[in-house]
């Protein structure tokens, strides 16, 4: 059964502080990872799609990379409104339905 | 290019009520997915329907159903409705072509609350 963790469940910095979000996977046949950032009470707005092992994508002050059981989420000079949930999922085998992992819960402040 | 849409945004019901959901996908979008969102259980897979066909089914009871028309509009239908469907009910369209990963795009979701 394909397995989704993220790390940690709920993060707070400062603004300024980079960090990172991890998002572990356990999948036979990987095809995809996933990045999504989610506002309360709204639906996941798309980030990045990884495919493969070593690939690394960038949008402002986000960064997703990715290795064979791992995916990180840099987040650098972070600012308050990076304030959010991130989601991970990934696709695998032959299935075109993502697992998704639970998230994690990003507070900037000020 | 528009994105997902979703009708209603908000809904409130009573318990025994059914209640219908609609997405409209991104243009040329042939697949939907609905998922349902609660804070204990995160985001849970309802199905997933290509090409008017329901080709994927999550783990949910058979008063959760759904369709899509031909052009690749889609509706969900709950029935009887219990206290613990009250969810954030979101809407996924993607081009589900061959080979490499089928990015899905969501809509705003539906918040469904049942009294």
């Amino acid at each position: 059964e394909d397995q989704v963790t993220q790390s940690p469940e709920a993060l707070r910095l400062q603004e300024g502080e980079s960090s990172s979000l991890n998002c572990s996977y356990t999948v036979s046949g990987l095809r995809g990872l996933f990045w999504y950032r989610q506002d309360p009470g709204k639906g996941p707005e798309f980030l990045f799609t990884l495919y493969s092992a070593g690939e690394e994508k960038e949008k402002e002050r986000l960064k997703a990379t990715l290795t064979k059981k791992e995916s990180f989420l840099h987040i650098t000079a972070p600012k308050p409104e990076d304030s959010a949930t991130y989601l991970c999922a990934v696709q695998a085998g032959g299935s075109y339905i993502p697992t998704f992992g639970r998230g994690t819960s990003l507070i900037v402040h000020p | 290019k528009a994105g997902v849409t979703q009708t209603p945004r908000y809904l409130i019901k009573t318990r025994g009520q059914q209640v219908t959901l609609s997405c409209s996908p991104i243009s040329g979008h042939r697949s939907v997915s609905w998922y349902q969102q609660t804070p204990g259980q995160g985001l849970q897979f309802l199905f997933e329907y290509f090409s008017e066909t329901q080709r994927n089914k999550g783990n949910f009871p058979g008063r959760f159903s759904g369709r899509q028309f031909s052009n690749s509009r889609s509706e969900m239908n709950v029935s009887t409705l219990e206290l613990g469907d009250s969810a954030l009910y979101l809407c996924a369209s993607s081009a589900r072509g061959s080979g490499r990963a089928d990015t899905q795009y969501f809509g705003p979701g539906t918040r469904l609350t049942v009294l």
